[in-house]
C-alpha cells in the first residue's frame, strides 16, 4: 500500500518570501516518483516538479525546489520569492510501479501582498 | 505542445440522461487517465489506459464506461448517474505508464452536475 500525507491544510506567506509545503510518503516499492502539482481555482492541475527515488540531487525548476529526504520519507516543496499568482492548492503525489498517481490531501497556499 | 483538451467544460445532466466526456491529446502519449475530484478533495483515479487498452479500473460503478478509440482520444460515457457523481472529472496523459518519472499532463477538467 502507498500513502501520501500533507499535514498543512492551509498556509499563508507574504509576497517575495519563501515558503515550504510539507509532504511525507510511505511505500514499500524501492522505485517510485514524487510529483508536485498546483491547482488554481480554475481546476487545471499544473505539473511543477518531479523527484525520482534514485535521484541523488534534489530537483529544482525555476522558483520551485524539492527538499527530498529519503530516510525520512519526506519530499517538501520550497517556493522561493512567492508571487500573488502562486495562490492555489498544491498537491504532492506518489507514483510507484502501480502506474498511477496517489495524491495527498493538498495544501491551500495564500500569498498576501 | 503539452496540451490536453477536455470537452465540455461544464455539463448538467439528469439522472436518466446519457452523456459523454471527451479528452484529446496530441503529444504522442501512450497512457491516458480519468480522475474524479470532489470539492476540496484530491483527485481519485478511476481508469488507466495503456497503449489503448484498459489496464486499471479502480472498481468504478458500471454507470461510468470508458473508451479509448485511438491513441489520442479518451471518452467517458455516462449513464444513469446519481447526484453524488457530481464532481470535476480530470483527464490526464503521460508518455508511458510506470514509475519512471513520466509526469502526467492534465486537462482543464469537466465540471459535472447531476440533477
Amino acid at each position: 500500500a502507498q500513502k501520501i500525507t500533507q499535514t498543512q491544510p492551509g498556509m499563508f506567506v507574504q509576497e517575495k518570501e519563501a515558503v515550504t509545503l510539507d509532504c511525507t510518503y510511505d511505500t514499500s516499492d524501492p522505485s517510485y516518483g514524487l510529483f508536485w502539482y498546483k491547482q488554481p481555482s480554475s481546476g487545471e492541475m499544473i505539473f511543477l516538479i518531479y523527484q525520482g527515488s534514485y535521484d541523488q540531487q534534489n530537483a529544482t525548476e525555476g522558483r520551485y525546489s524539492l527538499n527530498f529526504q529519503k530516510a525520512r520519507k519526506s519530499a517538501n516543496l520550497v517556493i522561493s520569492a512567492s508571487q500573488l499568482g502562486d495562490s492555489a492548492m498544491y498537491f504532492c503525489a506518489l507514483n510507484t510501479g502501480r502506474r498511477a498517481l496517489t495524491f495527498g490531501s493538498g495544501t491551500r497556499l495564500q500569498v498576501q501582498p | 505542445d503539452t496540451e490536453v483538451t477536455q470537452t465540455p467544460k461544464h455539463l448538467v445532466m439528469g439522472m436518466t440522461n446519457k452523456k459523454s466526456l471527451k479528452c484529446e491529446q496530441h503529444m504522442g502519449h501512450r497512457a491516458m487517465y480519468w480522475y474524479k475530484q470532489k470539492a476540496k478533495k484530491p483527485p481519485e483515479l478511476m481508469f488507466v489506459y495503456s497503449y489503448e487498452k484498459l489496464s486499471i479500473n479502480e472498481s468504478v460503478p458500471s454507470r461510468f464506461s470508458p473508451e479509448c478509440p485511438n491513441s489520442s482520444l479518451l471518452n467517458l460515457h455516462l449513464h444513469a448517474l446519481q447526484p453524488e457523481d457530481s464532481a470535476l472529472y480530470l483527464c490526464a496523459s503521460s508518455q508511458r505508464d510506470g514509475a519512471d518519472g513520466y509526469e502526467q499532463y492534465f486537462g482543464p477538467g469537466t465540471r459535472l452536475t447531476v440533477t
